[in-house]
This record gives structure tokens, sequence and C-alpha cells, in this order.
């Protein structure tokens, strides 16, 4: 069965620092893994993926992400952190021979950005 | 692109009454739609797998006939919720998967629904 933990339900840090988002995985296969970030009452949008390739991923909005096979780890990450990143982000992932099941999610984590 | 709208944003709707939520795949065709259901400041929790022409497969506790999902085409698929109660207030949202990348799910914007 796949699963995604998300440690932390919130992440504080200031304008302008560095910022992580931790998530780490279980699938019994190879793992594509996905980072959403969601506004309020919006829904999901696509931050970037890891298939395969580099470990380290680049996505939008100046966010990437490092797939580590030995943690089974793909935080998000971000060198300068913006008040408008202040969202909910959301971590997910299937296994790639799984066929067509759905992503599975881990419960989020809000990130909130002081000025 | 790959682009999944829903429609309608947002409903409210009295108690007892059902209301038709409509994914639609915009620009590609999908094999597969999934309906997640979202609480406050919660996780997006699996409800149901809808593939085109057959019946959904629906999440262990999501009920069937309460949750009514219909897959009639390669871009379209309903969720109608029925006799809605107050408790079915949530915010749902679909994703679609392409017919040649089955692996990728492309999301909805999602439809807040509020019962009263």
């Amino acid at each position: 069965a796949q699963s995604v933990a998300q440690p932390e339900d919130q992440v504080n840090v200031a304008e302008g620092n560095p910022l992580t988002v931790k998530c780490t995985y279980s699938v019994s296969g190879n793992p594509y893994l996905f980072w959403y970030v969601q506004y309020p009452n919006r829904g999901l949008q696509f931050l970037l993926k890891y298939i395969t390739g580099d470990n380290l991923v680049k996505g939008s909005y100046g966010f990437e992400a490092e797939f580590n096979k030995s943690q089974t780890s793909f935080h998000l990450k971000k060198p300068s952190a913006l008040v408008s990143d202040s969202a909910l982000y959301f971590c997910a992932v299937r296994d790639l021979n799984s066929g067509n099941t759905p992503l599975v999610f881990g419960k989020g984590t809000r990130l909130s950005v002081i000025a | 692109g790959a682009v999944v709208s829903q429609h309608p944003s947002w409903v409210i709707c009295k108690s007892g009454t059902s209301v038709k939520i409509e994914c639609r795949s915009l620009d590609f065709q999908a094999t597969t739609m999934f309906w997640y259901r979202q609480f406050p400041k919660q996780s997006l929790m699996l409800m149901a797998t809808s593939n085109e022409g057959s019946k959904a497969t629906y999440e262990q506790g999501v009920e069937k006939d309460k949750f009514l999902i219909n897959h009639a085409s390669l871009t379209l698929s309903t969720l109608t919720v029925t006799s809605a109660h107050p408790e079915d207030s949530s915010f749902y949202i679909c994703s679609a998967s392409k017919v040649e990348h089955t692996y990728e799910q492309y999301f909805g914007p999602g439809t807040r629904l509020t019962v009263t």
C-alpha cells in the first residue's frame, strides 16, 4: 500500500528565510511524487513532480524538492520565502507500477510566512 | 495543456435536495476521473474512481447510493449528491487522467457545497 507522511501540521518562517516542508513516503515499487499547493477555497495547484532522473526537481514559483531514495523523502524547499507563499501544501505519491490508481495524499502542511 | 473544470464552483442547497457537480476535461480525453472530498483544514479523501463507460469504484465507507457518479464520456464525469444533508457540506474536487498518460492526474478547481 502507498502512504505519505507530512510530519508537520504547521511551518512558520520569516519572509526572506529559506523554507522546508517535509514529506516521507512509502510504496512497494518505484514512486511517482508530487507537491501541490492549495489556497483558501481553491483547488490544487501543481508545483512539481518527480518520476525519474535528477534527484533535485525544480518547479513553479521558485520551489524545488529533493528525492532521497534511501530516506524515502521528498522535502519541498525554497531558498527565500515570500508572504504570498503562505498556503496549504500537500505531498502525494503513487506507485509507478500500480496501474491507473489515484494519488495518495499526505495530510497537508500549513505554511505561514511572516513579514 | 491539461485543464479540468468543475461546475458549479459553489452551491448552496436545502436539506433533502439533490445537487449535481460536473467535472470536465477541456483539452484532453480522460480515461479515468477521480472524486475527492476535503473537509476544512484536512487532506483530500478519495471518494471514488470512475472509468468512462463503466460503474464507478467507491472507497470504503462512501455510500454509492448517496454519491452517484456517472462518467458518460471521455471528457465528462458527474457527481450527484442525493438527498443532501448538512454533513455533506464539503469541498469536492475532481481530477482526471489522460488516455495516453494514465499516471498523471490533473485537478479541477473544486466545488464548495453548503447544505442548509
